[in-house]
């Protein structure tokens, strides 16, 4: 079954506004989260590391104040993106790590598709 | 030079054909390695973890050689739902950070 949710599955906006992204651990605690983003023909590129209870670790590049990460429960991150532009628009996807057998093993959440018009 | 770099693709392959994918990485110090498999517009999927004696699943078989830092997938007895796109994923040592590869699409005709 499905280990991890997001919601929403899409969503398409004006450009200026914020869109709020919810990434949802399914039956189990996920202390450290992850955000990725993929544009079309791209691979997936890693956004941001999202913590329970602190602050997120962004990579290189990505703006902080623009991608707001809140990893306010063990169940909960949000990724806020702030005054989306066009260029913004693109898949984004959560995922979380979890134990077991010979290696741990990262799981995706089916993704938000962002069109920012 | 990527840290992580498969075939360009795509490969055109018919059903029952046999297919095999390649990627290096350039970590030599990465600790584990995955095939996901990404349908259009969807989230990737494990596929298989890559081990260094080698996994079978099916009809998928992995290959890891950490000396050359190389890994393969071979699919044998190709069908019509294996098209997708194969993605190569290499965690970096210490920690939870993936690099994924830029993906080989798979395409299986009839």
């Amino acid at each position: 079954g499905a280990v991890v949710s997001q919601h929403p599955s899409w969503v398409i906006c004006k450009s200026g506004t914020s869109v709020k992204i919810e990434c949802r651990s399914l039956d189990f605690q996920a202390t450290t989260m992850f955000w990725y983003r993929q544009f079309p023909k791209q691979s997936l590129m890693l956004m941001a590391t999202s913590n329970e209870g602190s602050k997120a670790t962004y990579e290189q590049g990505v703006e902080k104040d623009k991608f707001l990460i809140n990893h306010a429960s063990l169940t909960l991150s949000t990724l806020t993106v702030t005054s989306a532009h066009p260029e913004d628009s693109s898949f984004y996807i959560c995922s979380v790590w979890l134990a077991g057998g010979r290696t741990d093993t990262q799981y995706f959440g089916p993704g938000t598709r962002l069109t920012v018009l | 030079r990527k840290e992580v770099e498969q075939d360009p693709g795509p490969f055109n392959v018919p059903e029952g054909a046999t297919v095999a994918f390649n990627c290096t990485y350039s970590n030599s110090a990465s600790q584990s390695f995955f095939w996901y498999r990404q349908d259009c517009r969807k989230e990737p999927k494990l596929l298989m973890s890559v081990y260094s004696s080698g996994n079978e699943d099916g009809r998928f078989t992995a290959q890891l050689n950490r000396a050359s830092q190389y890994i393969s997938l071979l699919i044998r007895d190709s069908k019509l739902s294996d098209s997708a796109t194969y993605l190569c994923v290499v965690n970096s040592a210490g920690g939870f950070k993936t690099i994924f590869g830029a993906g080989t699409r798979l395409f299986v005709k009839a």
